[in-house]
């Protein structure tokens, strides 16, 4: 069975300093990962994704991801923090044919 | 023109009610979710429906019921609420159901059993 874990139920992080949102998942087979962000009263809004070919991946406003298939990671990054980008960011992961899995969130804090 | 609609927003009801959730997705996409995100933001996929026919079906109350009159639409009607059943809702789509595609969300149905 696919799961996905985050770690970290909070990152807090200085505005302009980098960031980063840690996502370990578990499947049998090749993963599809995803990253998506929840802004309060809001539904998901797609960041990212790896699918296959370069295992980093750049998305929507500035994130980048990097797949570490030996880790079995998928963590976000972002070099510069915005205060904007304070939100609740969520891992997921799929298999061909298969229904996506979502971590279980993690809150990030971008401090002014 | 948004991609995924929900309808209704709000939704307060007392315990033993039955009522419904609509979703519209103007995308063309074959394949549609109901998913619902606890109070601690945990996200659980209910439904999967791929042009119109039910894919998956998780361990869900058979309270929950889903229907699909046409791919653009995944309505979701709920009998004998429950105190339980308080959480958002949120209806999502895929242009396939193959798994490697983004899916879409809507702004969610926040559902409320008193």
């Amino acid at each position: 069975a696919q799961s996905v874990a985050q770690p970290e139920d909070q990152v807090n992080v200085a505005e302009g300093n980098p960031l980063t949102v840690k996502c370990t998942y578990s499947v049998s087979g090749n993963p599809y990962l995803f990253w998506y962000v929840q802004y309060p009263n809001r539904g998901l809004q797609f960041l990212l994704k790896y699918i296959t070919g370069d295992n980093l991946v750049k998305g929507s406003y500035g994130f980048e991801a990097e797949f570490n298939k030996s880790q079995t990671s998928f963590h976000l990054k972002k070099p510069s923090a915005l205060v904007s980008d304070s939100a609740l960011y969520f891992c997921a992961v799929s298999i061909y044919g298969q229904n996506f899995v979502f971590g279980p969130g993690t809150r990030l804090s971008v401090l002014p | 023109d948004t991609a995924v609609s929900q309808t209704p927003k709000y939704l307060v009801t007392q315990m033993g009610n039955d009522k419904s959730i609509k979703c519209e997705q103007n995308l063309g996409h074959d394949t549609m979710y109901w998913y619902k995100q606890d109070s601690k933001k945990f996200l659980k996929i209910m439904f999967s429906y791929n042009n119109k026919e039910l894919i998956i079906n998780e361990t869900v109350p058979n309270r929950f019921s889903p229907k699909s009159p046409d791919k653009a639409h995944l309505n979701l009607h709920i009998n004998s609420l429950e105190l339980g059943d308080s959480a958002v809702y949120f209806c999502a789509s895929t242009p396939t159901g193959r798994g490697m595609d983004e899916q879409y969300f809507g702004p969610g149905t926040r559902l409320t059993v008193t």
